[in-house]
């Protein structure tokens, strides 16, 4: 399995600001995820990040509110912009080999409380 | 559009007790399906999986669960939980998308474990 570090690990943010995660990974990987989760409730993708291309968002997640690099085959951010305070959960970055029968493994997460 | 659902949002046993936790999905084509555990303070981690093959597989710490096909379930069996199993546990069913896999998550059971 992949080990997987992501900065911050937490972070308290003011309403309005932007906050960028990064997402460290031991091994060249296909795919990477970025998936959020609310105070009590269970994981939500957010998008997958694919080296090279374009991110994919899904349904309710915008490009313009939740930006994603993936400059290579080890690394991505996610930046969260223009916080609300609705914005505050933990955010996971979690990677998957490719396309096929894939076992995705997750990262620590970063907590982001917005006031 | 696939779903999962977990039946027990919040499962309280006594050390040695047997355990069950109910997962279904709702996809008729071929899935891939995944529980994960969240131990308090930590991070995601894989249980077990199942891909193809023997429907009743075998996780790490004494976790199994089985597929059974006609019923869309998945549900994770442990004979005698530990104080150690107090967790957050979710079921995952792997969705092929727009030419990508995701995981789909249920909104996970909370496990409390009395000694």
């Amino acid at each position: 399995s992949a080990v997987i570090s992501q900065k911050p690990s937490r972070d308290i943010c003011q309403r309005g600001t932007s906050l960028t995660i990064q997402c460290q990974v031991d091994s060249q990987v296909t795919m990477m995820f970025w998936y959020r989760q609310q105070p009590g409730q269970s994981l939500t993708l957010i998008a997958t990040a694919n080296q090279g291309s374009e991110a994919t968002y899904e349904s309710g997640f915008v490009i313009d509110k939740f930006p994603i690099s993936r400059p290579n085959l080890t690394f991505s951010t996610l930046t969260v912009s223009n916080m609300s305070p609705e914005d505050s959960s933990i955010y996971l970055c979690s990677v998957g080999p490719g396309l096929g029968a894939d076992t995705q493994y997750f990262g620590p997460g970063t907590r982001l409380t917005v006031l | 559009a696939q779903s999962v659902s977990q039946h027990n949002h919040h499962v309280i046993l006594s050390e040695a007790a047997s355990l069950e936790l109910g997962c279904n999905y709702s996809y008729g084509g071929t899935v891939n399906l995944f529980w994960y555990v969240q131990y308090p303070g930590q991070h995601l981690q894989l249980l077990l999986k199942y891909f193809s093959g023997d429907p009743l597989v075998k996780g790490i710490k004494g976790f199994e669960a089985e597929f059974i096909k006609s019923k869309f379930s998945f549900n994770l069996r442990k004979p005698s939980v530990q104080w150690s199993d107090t967790a957050e546990y979710f079921c995952a069913v792997n969705s092929f998308s727009g030419g990508y896999n995701k995981l789909i998550f249920g909104a996970g059971t909370r496990l409390a474990v009395h000694p």
